[in-house]
């Protein structure tokens, strides 16, 4: 199985600033015959399923805000919320489906400083 | 708007089989692939499983020979058995769709259903 692992566990940034998380995986999740990564990440708030936020490692899915994006390639990644608001305190994952079974990190806690 | 909803009994006891059923709303379950996920303070998110419209399906192997998935397109319902169940199945079992052509891109949730097992 791929395993795949977020840093860090959590984390405290302040209203309107940057906040990043990174995502590694065990091994390369990078398709050469089509240069696509198969790395989603999602985003959970208490008591709900997780949302999808972005996938093939950078496109954001429709209807969420292009303050979060998503960055790199192979084996690490990297999701970015450009300026932080109270309503993307979460926790946010990430999750490869390059093979089965399908995996995910561990989890990141975003909270406000 | 694809929405899914999860049913089944909250409480098993060791040993017993989880039932859970998945009603569809929005879409036909015949034109995408779907997946069982869950949940656990313990595990984190652990995939379970894959199943297309026709019966076509691919398991977590870590589950395999305990976990059925099955689809019933007249009632547009999937169904999740996983037998001889412990301690370590609790969880929040959600179903959800595999969109995208049926990569692991999970675009719509179900909002789960807590399954515990005890004795």
């Amino acid at each position: 199985d791929i395993v795949v692992t977020q840093s860090p566990d959590s984390l405290a940034v302040s209203v309107g600033e940057r906040a990043t998380i990174n995502c590694k995986s065990s091994q390369s999740v990078l398709n050469s015959s089509n240069n696509k990564n198969y790395l989603a990440w999602y985003q959970q708030k208490p008591g709900q399923p997780p949302k999808l936020l972005i996938y093939w490692a950078s496109p954001r899915e429709s209807g969420v805000p292009d303050r979060f994006s998503g960055s790199g390639s192979g084996t690490d990644f990297t999701l970015t919320i450009s300026s932080l608001q109270a309503e993307d305190v979460a926790v946010y994952y990430c999750q490869q489906y390059y093979t089965t079974p399908w995996t995910f990190g561990q989890g990141t806690k975003v909270e406000i400083k | 708007q694809v929405q899914l909803k999860e049913s089944g009994p909250g409480l098993l006891k060791p040993s017993e089989t989880l039932s859970l059923t998945c009603t569809v709303s929005g879409g036909s379950i015949s034109s995408y692939y779907w997946t069982w996920i869950r949940q656990s303070a313990g595990r984190g998110l652990e995939w379970i499983g894959r199943i297309y419209g026709n019966g076509d399906t691919i398991y977590n192997p870590s589950l395999k020979s305990r976990v059925t998935m099955s689809g019933d397109t007249s009632k547009n319902q999937l169904n999740l058995k996983l037998n001889s169940v412990t301690a370590a199945d609790t969880a929040v079992y959600y179903c959800a769709r595999a969109g995208y052509g049926g990569w692991g891109i999970v675009d719509y949730w179900g909002q789960g259903t807590l399954v515990t097992v005890s004795s």
